[in-house]
């Protein structure tokens, strides 16, 4: 049982580009999301999903594109990426979503230079 | 801005010793939830408890929640070295789980 996965571990992109992180889980948990972590700071919540075809936006949700088309997955788009989007990925998920234990990914390192 | 508000920022004690971490948080909530994050990990879910719970225990760990004040602290009893790492408390609320700026615990051998 993999849980949560999230790929790639590291990414170095340049000012511009765009691109997609993974995330995958196998516990058949409906809620799915996303936060980033800033150095020294706790977790803002960018974009999550209470089921397939479901999306919504969390604290900080501009500059960032997301689709759930099926329950397993559930990408992340940086459409074109800013130095201000360097930061620590995180990918988790929840057997429900009215707020039960989140699951988390090994994250996704990023730096936009 | 952020749910949840952790305090101290920072706490450093002797092995052995017991950890008190608070939160205070804004809005009203399901649920509150602490989470550990061992430097460069992803987090890991400690104890969850509900908006009509006072205290919950899991073994060495006892949460308590007072609704009234908003507020909840971890405490961590007889700590080790283990026990070293940030910890996260985060509020529960509809589809949202919001997450407060941690407490980096350090426990002296």
């Amino acid at each position: 049982n993999a849980g949560v996965t999230q790929t790639p571990k590291f990414q170095v992109l340049k000012t511009g580009q765009s691109m997609t992180l993974q995330c995958a889980q196998d516990m058949n948990h409906e809620y799915m999301s996303w936060y980033r972590q800033d150095p020294g700071m706790g977790l803002r919540l960018i974009h999550y999903s209470v089921g397939a075809g479901i999306t919504d936006q969390g604290e900080v949700p501009n500059g960032y594109n997301v689709s759930r088309s099926t329950t397993e997955d559930f990408p992340l788009r940086l459409l074109s990426a800013a130095p201000s989007q360097t930061s620590v990925y995180f990918c988790a998920s929840s057997i429900r979503f009215d707020g039960e234990k989140l699951f988390f990914g090994s994250g996704t390192q990023l730096s936009v230079l | 801005s952020q749910q949840g508000e952790e305090d101290p920022q920072a706490l450093s004690i002797q092995e052995g010793e017991n950890a008190t971490m608070n939160c205070s948080y804004k809005t009203s909530i399901n649920n509150l939830q602490w989470y550990r994050q061992n430097s460069g990990r992803g987090l890991v879910h400690l104890i969850l408890i509900r908006s009509n719970e006072r205290e919950k225990h899991s073994g060495r760990l006892r949460v308590t929640l007072d609704t009234s004040k908003k507020s909840s602290s971890l405490l961590i009893t007889a700590s080790r070295a283990a026990d070293t790492a940030s910890y996260f408390c985060a509020t529960g609320s509809a589809s949202k789980i919001i997450f407060g700026s941690g407490t980096r615990l350090s426990i002296r051998p």
